[in-house]
């Protein structure tokens, strides 16, 4: 059964950085792409990132370039996004999600449970 | 950038009755080379993630009830539930995947009436 489980998340000062993880099993890791989408409290579900399999080929949704980084370590099979500047807008739960090939195709399955970020002075 | 617009933002239906959900994009996420529209739906039930009901525009995934359908090409899409179930109560999203930035409507709540 192919498992996803974040963690790293917390409560941030307008600012500060934090770094996601996203821990996965029942599949192998270094043939997926992955991704991370977010979704704000009671508001819909937001494109953040994705990586390749091999790490190489990164994309980012405009809200976030140059503050966040998406990098994943196939030995370890953990996904991971450094997040640095935040700002309250970046208040959400982060999930981890599965593509469905080696390249960034962008359909999500599955989805982790989740890790709820908190920008708040 | 893509923008994805659902209708209704909420819909009360009747168990046992149908629900249809609709989705527009702002252009087409059909991709001629392959005739195959670049577009997905997902269900998020209270306190869970999102779970992929179907891809490609009308495939069910595995697992997936046979009443959830999903149909459309080009910028017209819908998601139809021909008989409500209870465990049917949910957030329904379409998302298109033809292009970065990946794009999501803005979600339906489905209730029973």
């Amino acid at each position: 059964e192919v498992q996803l489980l974040e963690s790293g998340g917390g409560l941030v000062q307008p600012g500060g950085s934090l770094r996601l993880s996203c821990a996965a099993s029942g599949f192998t890791f270094s043939s997926y792409a992955m991704s991370w989408v977010r979704q704000a409290p009671g508001k819909g579900l937001e494109w953040v990132s994705s990586v390749i399999a091999s790490g190489h080929t990164v994309q980012y949704a405009d809200s976030v370039r140059d503050r966040f980084t998406i990098s994943r370590d196939n030995s370890k099979n953990t996904l991971y996004l450094q997040m640095n500047s935040l700002r309250v807008e970046d208040t959400a739960v982060y999930y981890c999600a599965k593509d469905h090939y080696d390249y960034v195709r962008g359909w999500f399955d599955p989805w982790g449970q989740g890790t709820l970020v908190t920008v708040s002075s | 950038d893509i923008v994805m617009t659902q209708s209704p933002d909420s819909l009360a239906v009747s168990l046992g009755e149908r629900a249809t959900i609709n989705c527009k994009s702002s252009q087409s996420v059909l991709y001629t080379s392959d005739n195959k529209n670049y577009l997905a739906w997902y269900q998020q039930k209270p306190g869970q993630p999102p779970k992929l009901l179907i891809s490609w525009a009308s495939t069910r995934e595995s697992g997936v009830p046979d009443r959830f359908s999903g149909s459309g090409s080009g910028t017209d899409f819908t998601l139809t539930i021909s008989s409500l179930q209870a465990e049917d109560l949910a957030v329904y999203y379409c998302q298109q995947y033809y292009s970065t930035p990946f794009a999501f409507g803005q979600g339906t709540k489905l209730e029973i009436k």
